[in-house]
């Protein structure tokens, strides 16, 4: 059983370039959520999923776009990357319950 | 809209000492309050929870109480071991699914 998995663990790009983080969890839950983590700024929602086939945008939205591909897989992705969006991110997972599940996040660095 | 502050870190005790993070929010209404914990190199994992005024939430010989007259939600530990080094985030729940964090507390027990 493995949680909350996350793909890469860590990863450089340069102002410009795009990519997508990976997400997966296997547990059956329905609402997956991506985090950034910036020092001194706790974690800010950046989208959510409530169920399969639904996205919503949370707290800083921009710059980013989401996939729910099936109800394990919520990807988030870059479309051209900024130094402003160096950061660790997290994705989380929740079932009937109120907690959320984190994976070991993704260290980010935009040069 | 709903916030957390979480008192200034980091947090240097000594072994066995006695321990404080403060936490205070702002919301509408009474949210479920929560503690996670995020050590070195790791995603984020509940430590405990409470969910109405008055509740006390405890786990691994951490407590908080819901207090609704003083808007607190503060963690405690009577005694602390090299192994609770880690950083500690208040959360509040936002609607359905959404937990608002602060900015976390750093905290580092020496032997």
């Amino acid at each position: 059983n493995a949680g909350v998995t996350q793909t890469p663990k860590f990863q450089v790009l340069k102002t410009g370039q795009s990519m997508t983080l990976q997400c997966a969890q296997d547990m059956n839950h329905n609402s997956m959520y991506w985090y950034r983590q910036d020092p001194g700024m706790g974690l800010r929602l950046i989208y959510y999923s409530a169920s399969e086939g639904t996205t919503d945008k949370g707290e800083v939205p921009n710059g980013y776009n989401v996939s729910r591909l099936n109800k394990r897989e919520f990807s988030l992705r870059l479309e051209s990357a900024a130094p402003s969006q160096t950061s660790v991110y997290f994705c989380a997972s929740s079932g009937l319950g109120e907690t959320q599940y984190f994976g070991p996040g993704t260290r980010l660095l935009v040069l | 809209g709903n916030s957390v502050t979480q008192m200034e870190g980091p947090v240097t005790l000594s072994e066995e000492a006695f321990l404080t993070i403060n936490c205070t929010y702002t919301a509408t209404g009474y949210p479920s309050l929560f503690w996670y914990v995020q050590y070195p190199g790791e995603g984020l994992q509940l430590l405990l929870k409470a969910t109405k005024a008055d509740d006390k939430g405890s786990n691994k010989g951490f407590e908080a109480t819901y207090r609704k007259e003083t808007t607190s939600f503060h963690l405690e530990k009577g005694s602390v071991q090299v192994s609770d080094s880690a950083v500690y985030f208040c959360a509040l729940k936002e609607g359905a699914q959404k937990l608002v964090f602060g900015q976390g507390t750093r905290l580092t027990i020496n032997p």
